[in-house]
């Protein structure tokens, strides 16, 4: 079955750069059909998508983050990275991994069908 | 870009209701509208995508429904389970996908 897992630290400090990984297994990571996508909802607050990054390498970045964000993947070790420049508090949030599909049995559909538990990262000095 | 808009905010609803949330879109996404569920503290689970379509294991008292910039999800009795927050999200567009800002369904 399809798992992915959230890796990286709980306590970032302002103006540093976050950096979080995403264990997963379960499916081929080649094509277009599948990409693996970071969210993230800060305390009491709404989900917010941030990037995803397709199985060809294609990346898709939120504009408003656009510029403090990088996506890849290291499709040997089953992994997707995301950094973030130059936190700040306001980027205190769980941060979620997710599996996400193009094509849903010949539907086009690009959804995100399964989940990782979430980590909590607080920046804070 | 796209802005995703739920009503209501939140809502208190008894066991047995039928409850029903809207999400619009400030420009067309076709059928390109997915609802999720969230519980504290857990990862938000897909209910609907493709606006209409079921996704396995989910209960048949979850439907969905709309096109274009209307979209509804419907609870047709809700259940003790099901009292959570739900929050649609467009991915039409190429450049980004968005959440709307949640419902928050709670007991009356």
């Amino acid at each position: 079955q399809i798992t992915l897992k959230e890796s990286g630290p709980a306590l970032v400090k302002p103006t540093q750069t976050l950096t979080l990984t995403c264990s997963f297994s379960g499916f081929s990571f080649t094509s277009n059909a599948v990409a693996v996508g970071w969210i993230r909802q800060p305390p009491g607050k709404a989900l917010e998508w941030l990037a995803h990054i397709y199985g060809n390498g294609d990346e898709k970045y939120s504009l408003s983050l656009r510029s403090r964000l990088t996506i890849s993947k290291d499709t040997s070790k089953s992994q997707v990275v995301v950094t973030m420049t130059n936190v700040d508090p306001v980027d205190t949030a769980t941060y979620y991994c997710a599996h996400l599909r193009a094509d849903c049995s010949g539907i086009s559909c690009y959804t995100y069908d399964y989940w990782g538990q979430g980590a909590l990262v607080t920046v804070s000095s | 870009d796209i802005q995703m808009t739920q009503s209501p905010s939140s809502l208190s609803a008894s066991v047995g209701d039928r409850v029903t949330i809207t999400c619009r879109a400030n420009q067309t996404i076709t059928k390109y509208l997915n609802w999720y569920q969230q519980k504290p503290g857990k990862a938000p689970r897909l209910l609907i995508y493709a606006a209409s379509r079921l996704q396995s294991g989910v209960p048949s008292r979850f439907s969905g429904s709309g096109s274009g910039t209307d979209f509804t999800l419907t609870i047709s009795s809700l259940q003790p389970e099901d009292f959570a927050a739900y929050y649609c999200q467009q991915s039409a567009s190429a450049l980004m996908y968005t959440f709307g800002q949640g419902t928050k369904l709670e007991i009356k």
